[in-house]
C-alpha cells in the first residue's frame, strides 16, 4: 500500500528566507508524487507534480520539488518565502492514472515578518 | 470553466438527520474522488468513481455513507444518520484520466452536525 509522510507537522520562518518541506513516500512503482497547499477555508491547489523525467520539478508561484528515488522523498523549496506562503502544504502519492491520492498528514507553514 | 464545484458550502445539523452532499466536477473530467478532511485523520479518501462507476468505496466510512454519480456531471454523497463525529471538510475532486493529470478540487463543505 502506498503511504506519505509529511514529517514537519508545524514550520516557522522568517519572511525572505529559505523553506524546505519534508516529503517522504512508499510505493514499489514509480510513483506520482504532488504538492499541493491549502489556504486557510480554501480547498486544495496544485503547487507541482513529477511524474517521470527530470527530478527537479518546477512549479507555480516559485516553489520547485525533487524527487529522490534511493531517499523515496520529494521535498518541497523555496529560495524565499513570502507572507502569502503562509498555508497548509500536502504532499501526495498517486499510482497510474486514474487511481486515488494518497496525502500525507501535511505541514502548517506559518511566515514571520 | 468554474472548476469543481460543491454545494453547499456550510451544513449545520441535527444528529439523526440526513445530510446530502453535492458535487459538480469539471466538464470532461471521467473520475471523481470524494475526501473528508479532519484534524485527527488529515486528508482521507472515501470513494472514488471512474466513468460514472464506483471503483474503489472502502473508505467510506460505515453503511451510514452512500455516494452516487448518476452521470457524468453530478454526483452525490449522503450521509444517514448523520452524528457529531461525521463532522469534517468533505472535498470532491475530479481529473481526467488521460497521462499527467493531476485532480483538481472543490472549494470544499464544512459539515457540523450537532
Amino acid at each position: 500500500a502506498q503511504s506519505v509522510t509529511q514529517p514537519d507537522i508545524h514550520i516557522t520562518v522568517s519572511e525572505g528566507a529559505s523553506l524546505e518541506l519534508r516529503c517522504n513516500y512508499s510505493y514499489g512503482a514509480t510513483p506520482y508524487l504532488f504538492w499541493y497547499v491549502q489556504s486557510p477555508g480554501q480547498g486544495l491547489q496544485l503547487l507541482l507534480k513529477y511524474f517521470s523525467g527530470d527530478t527537479l520539478v518546477q512549479g507555480i508561484k516559485g516553489f520547485e520539488a525533487e524527487f529522490k528515488r534511493s531517499q523515496s522523498s520529494f521535498n518541497l523549496r523555496k529560495p524565499s518565502v513570502h507572507w502569502s506562503d503562509a498555508a497548509e502544504y500536502f504532499c501526495a502519492v498517486g499510482a497510474d492514472a486514474g487511481n486515488m491520492l494518497t496525502f500525507g498528514g501535511g505541514t502548517r507553514l506559518m511566515v514571520k515578518p | 470553466d468554474a472548476g469543481v464545484i460543491q454545494s453547499p458550502r456550510h451544513e449545520v445539523t441535527e444528529m439523526g438527520q440526513e445530510v446530502t452532499l453535492r458535487c459538480k466536477p469539471i466538464s470532461g473530467h471521467n473520475s471523481l474522488f470524494w475526501y473528508r478532511q479532519t484534524m485527527m485523520r488529515g486528508l482521507e479518501l472515501l470513494i472514488y468513481f471512474n466513468n460514472n462507476v464506483p471503483i474503489d468505496d472502502s473508505g467510506m466510512p460505515e453503511d451510514r455513507f452512500s455516494a452516487k454519480m448518476p452521470n457524468a456531471s453530478f454526483s452525490t454523497l449522503k450521509i444517514q444518520p448523520s452524528e457529531p463525529r461525521d463532522s469534517a471538510v468533505y472535498f470532491c475532486a475530479s481529473r481526467w484520466t488521460g497521462t499527467n493529470t493531476e485532480a483538481f478540487f472543490g472549494q470544499g463543505t464544512r459539515l457540523t452536525v450537532v
